[in-house]
């Protein structure tokens, strides 16, 4: 397994702002994803991101609101932009170094709470 | 539409006994399970999986199961230990191609009594 780490690891933010949360893996992986656990709920799947190739957000998720970033094999950050009360969640970011059916490894997590 | 269901949110077990957590799912398109074990603070951790093509897979005190047909897997933990007490979530994936896109079950929170 790869070693993962999210920056900040948790934040209290005012609604409209936006927070820009990074994800550092220590080798190169092929591929990363996000995922948002709503409080008593799921881990549920925002995007896929891929290097050199824009995101592919899932149903009920668009860019504007979560652009991700991914400039590299080893580093990715998702912005929670104009961010509301619903928003208070944790985020995580996960990784596979391969495609196919593959394990996916998580980060810590960043637990965001918007007043 | 919960695709993933894990019917129990909580299971109480004395230590060194077995421990049986069960999911659920719905989509026979699914061809990849996974465990996760979360502690609080910390992003999931990977415990153990299964592919469709086998219907059992141990690792150590950690055993899963699967039944195609019921579309139901269950992983056991014996002996069970304090340190096992964790919030413990399935995983589905493989939808016909669209295959690393974990769809997650509502977690199990597991307490194991010393």
């Amino acid at each position: 397994s790869a070693v993962i780490s999210q920056k900040p690891s948790r934040d209290i933010c005012q609604r409209g702002t936006s927070l820009t949360i990074q994800c550092q893996v220590d080798s190169q992986v092929t591929m990363m994803f996000w995922y948002r656990q709503q409080p008593g709920q799921s881990l549920t799947l925002i995007a896929t991101a891929n290097q050199g190739s824009e995101a592919t957000y899932e149903s009920g998720f668009v860019i504007d609101k979560f652009p991700i970033s991914r400039p590299n094999l080893t580093f990715s950050t998702l912005t929670v932009s104009n961010m509301s009360p619903e928003d208070s969640s944790i985020y995580l970011c996960s990784l596979t170094k391969g495609g196919g059916l593959e394990t996916q490894y998580f980060g810590p997590g960043t637990r965001l709470l918007v007043l | 539409d919960q695709q993933v269901k894990q019917n129990s949110p909580s299971l109480s077990v004395q230590e060194g006994r077995i421990s049986i957590l069960n999911c659920d799912y719905t989509n026979s398109m699914f061809d990849y399970f996974l465990w996760y074990k979360k502690y609080p603070a910390e992003g999931p951790t990977f415990l153990i999986s299964i592919s469709s093509i086998k219907d059992k897979n141990e690792d150590g005190r950690f055993t899963v199961f699967l039944n195609k047909s019921a579309k139901h897997l269950s992983l056991h933990i014996v002996p069970s230990q304090p340190g096992d007490s964790a919030v413990y979530f399935c995983a589905a994936s493989g939808m016909g191609g669209a295959t690393n896109k974990l769809i997650f079950g509502t977690g199990t929170l597991l307490a194991v009594q010393p």
